[in-house]
């Protein structure tokens, strides 16, 4: 059982350079989330997907664009990054059911130097 | 301005002691709330969550308490063990244009001691 897989693990980019995190699910979860976790600021949301097709905005959206072309995949890309992007990215996913307890990927570590 | 609120940073508990984890929101459209716990290099994990009608939820050594007046949540967690040691996030699920999010905590790193 998989779940969610994340790739890269960790990754260290030169800032400007162009990044895209990958997400993947087996679970066939409607919903698809991307946090990012700093020291000190918990969780924080980037943006989000509740069907393929669709994107929305979450509390830190800026510098940052996703895409859901189909239902496993939720890819996050930062266009020129920079280095307060510098963070531990989560992808999660849902069914949009019951209470709609959200799973996490293992993350990926990402310095933009 | 944070809507979840998780004031303690960390927290040291003895094995076989209860651990207590609070949480304070303040946006009473809140239906849900979840606790995730995480554990370094790993994605947090579900743990237990409470519906905004009721006041206890239990799940083994776990109870997670509601008072909703107070807009405060706890976790208790008795009786404590080290594989316990963890960073704990509270969450708490709002509803956006008919979908739910979750609003997530700072969190509070749970040492427990042998």
């Amino acid at each position: 059982i998989a779940g969610i897989t994340q790739a890269p693990t960790s990754q260290i980019l030169a800032a400007g350079r162009r990044m895209t995190l990958r997400c993947t699910q087996d679970m066939r979860h409607n919903a698809m989330y991307w946090y990012r976790q700093d020291l000190g600021l918990g969780l924080r949301l980037i943006h989000y997907s509740n069907t393929a097709g669709t994107t929305g905005k979450g509390e830190v959206p800026d510098g940052y664009s996703v895409s859901r072309a189909n239902t496993d995949d939720f890819p996050l890309t930062l266009a020129s990054a920079v280095p307060s992007q510098t963070s531990v990215y989560f992808c999660a996913s849902s069914d949009g059911q019951g209470v709609n307890e959200q799973f996490f990927g293992p993350g990926t570590r990402l310095t933009v130097l | 301005d944070q809507q979840v609120k998780q004031n303690s940073p960390s927290l040291s508990v003895q094995e076989g002691r209860i651990s207590i984890l609070n949480c304070d929101y303040t946006n009473s459209m809140f239906d849900y709330f979840l606790w995730y716990k995480k554990y370094p290099a790993e994605g947090p994990t579900f743990l237990i969550s409470i519906s905004s009608i009721k006041d206890k939820n239990e799940d083994g050594r776990f109870t997670v308490f509601l008072n909703k007046s107070a807009k405060h949540l706890s976790l208790h967690i008795v009786p404590s063990q080290p594989g316990d040691s963890a960073v704990y996030f509270c969450a708490a699920r709002g509803k956006n244009s008919g979908y739910s999010t979750l609003t997530f905590g700072k969190g509070t790193m749970l040492l427990v001691s042998p």
